[in-house]
């Protein structure tokens, strides 16, 4: 199975800030990862499919990027909504794999 | 608007049997591949299965292979899991989605719904 590996575990910033969070893949994934946001007692909502594409209704804040196993999203400028937790996920082999999160907390 | 509604989850001892449901509307159901991510309390998102348009192919992870049955009637606009021999370690929120992007490599998958929580335990 494809091992996603995401960093940090926990990022404290604070609004107007720049995140960057980090997903590594155990071996290449080409360009098939997603990310998603989820919020304390929701479902996860993809923001980013396809290592650079954003959903549909995601702000232009929100950026993905990489290819092969390093890939980033990137959120510009902090809103009091984006303090969230971000999954990356592969499609690119099956089982379908998450990474294990990165928290992003208002510092 | 896409609406999707778990339900059918609760308490069940060790080895029990429980069916999820999800009912959907918004849009063609018939026409969109579906999947189950799981969410074990504290916990981070796992994938569980996943099913074709039709229901003639599916897709299990390791841990619930031979003892999950993910199918669909898309007269209804339902999905079903059919949960068997289940363990302490199946205890989650269970949500399904529906495919929202495709690429070379297949579906991307977005979920809507509240979750149906599923405890597992004597």
């Amino acid at each position: 199975d494809i091992v996603l590996t995401q960093s940090p575990a926990t990022v404290s910033l604070s609004p107007g800030e720049r995140a960057t969070l980090s997903c590594r893949a155990s071996q290449s994934v080409s360009s098939y990862l997603a990310w998603y946001q989820q919020k304390p007692g929701q479902a996860p909502r993809l923001l980013i499919y396809g290592a650079s594409n954003r959903a549909a209704g995601i702000p232009a804040r929100f950026s993905g990027s990489g290819s092969g196993t390093d890939f980033t999203l990137t959120i510009s400028s902090l809103e009091p909504e984006d303090f969230a937790l971000y999954y990356c996920q592969q499609r690119s082999n099956w089982p379908l794999t998450f990474g294990g999160g990165t928290k992003v907390e208002i510092k | 608007e896409v609406q999707v509604l778990e339900s059918g989850g609760g308490v069940v001892q060790p080895g029990g049997s429980l069916r999820l449901s999800c009912v959907t509307s918004g849009f063609t159901f018939s026409s969109y591949p579906m999947s189950w991510v799981r969410q074990a309390p504290g916990k981070g998102l796992e994938w569980v299965s996943t099913i074709s348009k039709s229901g003639g192919s599916t897709h299990y992870a390791d841990s619930v292979k031979g003892r999950f049955t993910f199918s669909r009637d898309n007269s209804k606009n339902t999905l079903y899991l059919q949960m068997n021999s289940l363990r302490a370690e199946d205890t989650a929120v269970y949500y399904c989605g529906k495919r929202e992007y495709n690429d070379s490599s297949g579906s991307y998958y977005d979920y809507r719904g509240q979750g149906t929580l599923v405890t597992v335990s004597s």
